[in-house]
């Protein structure tokens, strides 16, 4: 059974910094792409950021390339994202995802506030 | 970057009913589309993928159409469970993904 399962979110100023993990279990984690998506309360869904391969290739949403970092370690099967530079408007669950097999995590709600 | 155009944002209907929501690329897009529905507090499930090809296990009441730039998800005849937020998604230049604004179906 595939799992994905987020960590890492909480309260943090703005300005501030954070990582989230995903762990994953289930299927060959080197061998597939990975994505994180986000969702601001009550509103819509939004890519953030995507891993291809081992990582050496990784891709942005506007509103988030220079401050968010996408990464992966192969050996524990382990996804992350690290935030800096927070704002409000980073204020969303995280939800760690490989959209093309319809594989989710369960999510991890950051919020950005003094 | 491609843009997504999901319509309408929101729809009052009731059990029974047959409802269609639409998404339009801003550029075609093949058939590189799929449909999902979530429920408050739960992570997006996948009902259509390749525009019109039923996930396993999701109901036959649901279907989808479309290609290039026209897109289009019917459920056929609602149920209670159905009534959830809609996303398109479209995967064209994958790695980078663009989601609809998003759909809320309301009981009437």
């Amino acid at each position: 059974e595939v799992q994905l399962l987020e960590s890492g979110g909480g309260l943090v100023q703005p300005g501030g910094s954070l990582r989230l993990s995903c762990a994953a279990s289930g299927f060959t984690f080197s061998s597939h792409s990975m994505s994180w998506v986000r969702q601001p309360p009550g509103k819509g869904l939004e890519w953030v950021s995507s891993i291809i391969g081992s990582g050496d290739t990784t891709y942005y949403a506007d509103s988030v390339k220079g401050r968010f970092t996408i990464s992966r370690d192969i050996s524990k099967n382990t996804l992350y994202l690290q935030l800096k530079s927070l704002r409000a408007e980073d204020t969303a669950v995280y939800y760690c995802a490989k959209p093309a097999d319809d594989y989710w995590g369960q999510g991890t709600l950051v919020t950005v506030s003094s | 970057d491609i843009q997504m155009t999901q319509s309408p944002s929101s729809l009052s209907a009731s059990v029974g009913d047959r409802v269609t929501i639409t998404c339009r690329a801003s550029q075609g897009i093949r058939n590189d589309l799929g449909w999902y529905q979530q429920k408050p507090g739960k992570a997006p499930k996948r009902l259509i993928y390749a525009a019109s090809r039923l996930q396993s296990g999701v109901p036959s009441r649901f279907s989808g159409s479309g290609s290039g730039t026209e897109f289009t998800l019917t459920i056929s005849s609602l149920q209670p469970e159905d009534f959830a937020t809609y996303y398109c998604l479209e995967h064209n230049s994958y790695p980078r993904i663009t989601f609809g604004q998003g759909t809320r179906l309301e009981i009437k």
